[in-house]
């Protein structure tokens, strides 16, 4: 079944270490987000990448960083930098087709800095 | 810029009842889309219903109908005959036209909606 997967569910981080989550794609969808979710807050965009070896900044990026070497991956790296990271994390896809909009998601990782 | 509001941050329902939801939202464009997705306690979210702004008639999806009020910006979702399985947090969320990509989207807080037994 095609779908999204991200990993690892849930992780625990020290403060000062980086850490990186994956997300994997098999829709064959060009373009990719990283969403962070907070309560109360809704969902903000983080980074996102509309082809292969280019991504840009969203909303929060500052202590974030990610890469686009192939089409079915964009892993997210939470570096030191990012003052308050726990939180839920979700990645995304979507075709680039503009009459649907849909967005299709992964089921979350959970960060918790210790 | 858009914003989208959801004033009820939690709400409940009897099983086989009806529940609203409430959304509205900001914007000075014309051409717009309007989404509610859904996050079940598994937590992989899911579209649950699709609005096209130049579209009058209101879209609906099996027991998931909507009220689009489009000069009021109001967007609600209708839950007809709930279910267990709509036990879920809801987020309503809008994204300009001619957008096809998810970096325009401007998501609601969200409101949790649990289905009683």
């Amino acid at each position: 079944d095609g779908g999204i997967t991200q990993s690892p569910k849930y992780l625990f981080r020290k403060e000062g270490q980086n850490v990186t989550l994956s997300c994997e794609q098999n829709l064959n969808h060009d373009a990719m987000y990283w969403y962070r979710q907070d309560p109360g807050q809704g969902l903000r965009l983080i980074y996102y990448s509309q082809i292969v070896n280019d991504f840009q900044k969203g909303d929060i990026a500052e202590g974030y960083s990610v890469s686009r070497e192939k089409k079915e991956s964009f892993p997210l790296t939470v570096t030191s930098a990012q003052k308050n990271p726990t939180a839920f994390y979700l990645c995304a896809s979507s075709t680039r087709q503009s009459n649907t909009g849909e967005l299709f998601f992964g089921e979350g990782s959970r960060l918790t800095v210790l | 810029a858009q914003t989208v509001t959801q004033s009820q941050p939690e709400m409940s329902v009897q099983e086989a009842e009806t529940v609203t939801l409430s959304c509205t939202y900001d914007t000075s464009e014309n051409n717009y889309y309007l989404f509610w997705y859904k996050q079940p306690p598994s937590r992989q979210m899911i579209l649950v219903i699709r609005q096209e702004a130049y579209k009058q008639q209101n879209a609906t999806e099996n027991r998931f109908s909507v009220n689009f009020q489009k000069a009021a910006k109001s967007f609600s979702l209708k839950i007809s005959d709930s279910q267990l399985g709509d036990t879920a947090m809801y987020f309503c969320a809008f994204m300009k036209h001619g957008f096809g990509y998810g970096q325009n989207f401007v998501f609601g807080p969200g409101t949790r909606l649990s289905v009683l037994p």
